[in-house]
């Protein structure tokens, strides 16, 4: 079983649609879980942090996270074609961030 | 607020030739330091870490090293590149446990 896992896509939303993106992690120790926006030839760009069970808000953006069922997931409400990128979520087991695992990403495509 | 540099944005280097990659940051201090790798397709690689000056940890054997000679600044070499040395590299830096990462903007390494 892999670390951490994400659905490759492509998925694919309309505009102005929620678009939902999961990642189940293995390791329960996990706790501190991070989603970054990967545009096509730039660097990740971190947009939500969540440490602790339930749901983060954070302008369009909502994060949520299940210890218990070991997953979190992001969602973008009204979403924009702007927002059409790869997002990754990363997964850190405790201490510094030498034990961050990264997901290979969810690339999202919002349909104008 | 912190930032971070890294350069030089794009590079073109044939097959056993050196390599080195700089980056900075400013705006913190005794920062975390990483080295990643995103191959074409492929996930985040850890390649190095630092958590201080001459401090490194090797993630991946291979024909890379890191050094880090002075508190914010972190280098990535190589003596001879590999074909399979093209990528995408990006430092990134982060504050303390559990804190995210934060990227430069990367480097595209072409080995040809």
């Amino acid at each position: 079983q892999k670390e951490v896992e994400q659905n490759s896509g492509p998925l694919s939303v309309p505009e102005g649609a929620i678009a939902s993106l999961n990642c189940t992690y293995s390791d329960r120790v996990s706790q501190s879980f991070f989603w970054y926006r990967q545009y096509s030839g730039k660097s990740p760009e971190l947009i939500m942090s969540i440490y602790s069970n339930g749901d983060k808000e954070d302008g369009r953006f909502t994060a949520q996270l299940n210890k218990a069922s070991q997953y979190v997931s992001l969602l973008i409400r009204d979403s924009q074609p702007s927002d059409s990128a790869t997002y990754l979520c990363a997964v850190n087991k405790g201490g510094s961030n030498y034990k961050l695992t990264f997901g290979k990403g969810t690339l999202l495509t919002v349909n104008p | 607020s912190q930032t971070i540099h890294q350069w030089p944005a794009t590079l073109v280097q044939p097959v056993g030739s050196p390599l080195s990659l700089e980056c900075t940051v400013e705006g913190t201090s005794n920062p975390n330091l990483y080295w990643y790798r995103q191959a074409a397709g492929r996930g985040l690689q850890l390649l190095f870490y630092s958590v201080g000056i001459g401090q490194i940890s090797s993630e991946v054997p291979q024909n890379l090293s890191a050094s880090r000679p002075q508190d914010r600044q972190f280098i990535l070499s190589s003596k001879k590149l590999l074909l399979s040395d093209s990528g995408f590299y990006l430092c990134a830096w982060e504050g303390g446990s559990a804190s995210p990462l934060h990227f430069g903007n990367g480097t595209r390494l072409t080995v040809t």
